[in-house]
């Protein structure tokens, strides 16, 4: 069984479309993150949720919305795509926050063109 | 800002060499991570090591850290060829967020 999944793995689409990359998680973990991976693979948490609860906000253009409908889903919703926006983005779980070791999804790569 | 930064940024040794790569940080930490990524995957966590902690093992894996001089390193011992990856160290800063290096990129030819 995959611990955490994401859909899809690919999106190619144009700038000013709306995207949405769903996350889910199968371990029973309380928080989930999104990360931005870019082309130089450096890593960088956007959003982090606890219990369905926005815990961190990263400074992310507010074209980033992230949603809990519960504790194992949190997809990311992108208005009016950029081509900055280009990257690949993870999904992850943990239990109990900073102090434990997270999940990472396989990563759903974004291309905009 | 970027807090971890790993060193070198690229590694090749061959089947059976040890690999060390460091990772350097700015600010004092509650505990530093390093995870493993497979070209096109996720990244995998490979160990934890706590503030108060100087040395962890698992398996071929050699964690150290020097909370004085602000760094770890993490030693890869006998290597092979499945261990060719890119190799992050993550810092957790004051509870907020984890904090992710620019990573090693670590060959190992056969």
């Amino acid at each position: 069984d995959t611990a955490v999944s994401q859909t899809p793995k690919y999106l190619v689409t144009q700038m000013g479309n709306d995207k949405s990359i769903k996350c889910e998680q199968n371990l029973g973990h309380d928080t989930m993150y999104w990360y931005k991976q870019d082309s130089k693979k450096f890593l960088k948490i956007m959003f982090s949720y606890n219990n369905k609860e926005l815990i961190i906000n990263e400074t992310v253009p507010n074209r980033f919305s992230p949603k809990s409908p519960d504790k194992a889903h949190l997809n990311l919703h992108i208005n009016s795509l950029e081509l900055g926006d280009s990257a690949v983005y993870f999904c992850a779980s943990s239990q109990g926050g900073l102090s434990y070791e997270q999940y990472f999804g396989p990563g759903t790569r974004l291309t905009v063109t | 800002s970027q807090q971890g930064e790993e060193d070198p940024q690229a590694l090749s040794i061959q089947e059976g060499e040890n690999a060390t790569m460091n990772c350097s940080y700015k600010t004092s930490i509650n505990n530093l991570q390093w995870y493993r990524q497979n070209s096109g995957r996720g990244l995998v966590h490979l160990i934890l090591i706590r503030s108060n902690e100087r040395e962890k093992h698992s398996g071929r894996l050699r964690v150290t850290l020097d909370t004085s001089k602000k760094s770890s390193s993490l030693l890869i011992t006998a290597s092979r060829a499945a261990d060719t990856a890119s190799y992050f160290c993550a810092t957790d800063v004051a509870g907020t967020a984890l904090i992710f290096g620019k990573g090693t990129t670590l060959s190992v030819s056969s």
